[in-house]
């Protein structure tokens, strides 16, 4: 496709479910990002994969989050025992990826998650 | 470490009037900066970004940013607002090596009046 997918575009699910949401990015892009972005907490940097390196998980909440990048491509990000505080909407963006200089960051339209 | 700060999380400008979103920032490396504009129910689009060439940068629709160094700023500005411009607008900063992640700041919800 010609943009970042996000699957499904919303997703209610009851309080102790485990949620896998899923992002295609752009063919080719080899760095793909999860944000969530939550009232009281603005845009969090959740993950960040490059290529085939370790991903960076310092912006993950808990232990209840988890993420993999099957084939340097598609990604999914599961919530396990979800709880009320992790509803928010749950951005992915691509980017063309490492080297020298800046490459921008092209956001999907996101996930939103309610946890009732 | 890093931040960014966005005073006012809401801004009420007239049709035609100057937009001015203001944004400030911290970083302990030379920043990479931008602008980011969401409208309701989409995800980020970048407006413009500042990767330390020429200091006044022009994005798309006509806004427009100042990096300055010593004020540690990079404000976002459009002459004349349209009634399209209604958004939420997030600035954010990153350490400057390509693929590094975004911090935001907390964003300003731009609503323009007829």
């Amino acid at each position: 496709g010609a943009g970042v997918s996000q699957s499904p575009s919303n997703k209610v699910t009851e309080k102790g479910k485990d949620v896998e949401l899923r992002c295609d990015p752009i063919s080719g892009h080899t760095a793909l990002y999860w944000y969530r972005q939550s009232l009281g907490q603005g845009l969090e940097f959740l993950i960040y994969f490059q290529g085939n390196s370790a991903p960076d998980k310092s912006g993950l909440p808990s232990d209840r989050f988890s993420a993999e990048r099957t084939g340097g491509s598609v990604s999914t990000l599961t919530i396990q025992r979800t709880q009320q505080e992790d509803s928010a909407v749950y951005l992915c963006a691509s980017s063309p990826g490492s080297g020298t200089g800046y490459t921008e960051a092209f956001f999907g339209q996101g996930t939103r998650l309610t946890v009732v | 470490a890093q931040s960014v700060t966005q005073l006012g999380s809401h801004v009420s400008v007239s049709e035609g009037a100057l937009v001015l979103l203001r944004c400030n920032y911290s970083s302990s490396v030379p920043p990479y900066l931008f602008w980011y504009v969401q409208y309701p129910n989409q995800g980020l689009q970048l407006l413009l970004k500042y990767t330390s060439a020429a200091t006044l940068v022009k994005g798309i629709n006509g806004f427009e940013a100042e990096f300055k160094k010593s004020e540690t700023s990079f404000h976002l500005t459009k002459p004349s607002a349209h009634m399209s411009d209604a958004a939420e607008y997030f600035c954010a900063v990153s350490r400057g090596a390509a693929g590094n992640k975004l911090t935001f700041g907390g964003g300003t919800r731009v609503l323009v009046k007829p």
